[in-house]
């Protein structure tokens, strides 16, 4: 079946400007994780969502970042004012019933110039 | 929180060899132990995972290690072919429902590793 899905692959955006960045799960999965990998480094956890509500959000820097999952199946990571040390690649993974194996989508690439 | 040390940081070794990549980490409560292989420009792939109940889990010609009271695992790869060159990611995290820790993995920052033929 599908895999993980998000759009879009790549954005570029000016420092101060606001962004949205879209993951689609695999179908049937509960459980929804956004990380954010910089060159060189693991992903570092930013929000973890069970359902429709974030069991887990001690990942998100600062208040410029926020993550919605609405209905329980696409999460929008929403970064405000961005800046250029929030250039990174955005990763989201979703798992069956949560925590558990995760699979991983193909990544935003973030740019702010 | 957790924090998860990873090395070496690179590792190149010759077609046919072993290599073996190193991970420790510092919460006693973390129980699930994936490791990804991440190709250039590519998502991270789960090659395979150890639970805490379980010290060491092979498949085919990878196998993972976990020594609990250690707080640390190892991922072993036999026979490495060029097409296993990638970087490995390990990581810790809890998968113990109810708990509101649970959920979020931990990454090691990677090993590059580079098979030459």
């Amino acid at each position: 079946g599908a895999g993980v899905s998000q759009t879009p692959s790549n954005k570029v955006t000016e420092k101060g400007k606001y962004v949205e960045l879209r993951c689609d799960p695999i179908s049937g999965h509960t459980a929804l994780y956004w990380y954010r990998q910089s060159l060189g480094q693991g992903p570092e956890f930013l929000i973890y969502f069970q359902g429709t509500g974030a069991a887990d959000d001690s990942g998100l820097p600062n208040d410029r970042f926020f993550a919605v999952r609405p209905e329980g199946s696409v999460s929008t990571l929403k970064i405000q004012r961005t800046e250029r040390g929030d250039s990174a690649v955005y990763l989201c993974a979703s798992s069956l019933t949560g925590p558990d194996t995760q699979y991983f989508g193909p990544g935003t690439r973030l740019t702010v110039l | 929180g957790e924090n998860v040390e990873q090395h070496p940081s690179t590792l190149s070794v010759q077609e046919g060899d072993s290599a073996v990549i190193k991970c420790t980490y510092s919460d006693s409560a973390s129980n699930y132990f994936p490791w990804y292989k991440q190709e250039l420009g590519k998502r991270p792939q789960l090659i395979i995972d150890i639970r805490s109940n379980v010290g060491e889990k092979k498949d085919q010609r990878i196998a993972v290690t976990l020594n609990k009271t250690a707080k640390h695992f190892s991922l072993h790869i036999t026979e490495t072919q060029p097409e296993d060159s990638a970087v490995y990611f390990c990581a810790a995290g809890r998968v113990a429902r109810g708990n509101t820790n649970a959920g979020k993995s931990t990454f090691g920052d990677g090993t590059t590793l580079t098979v030459k033929p």
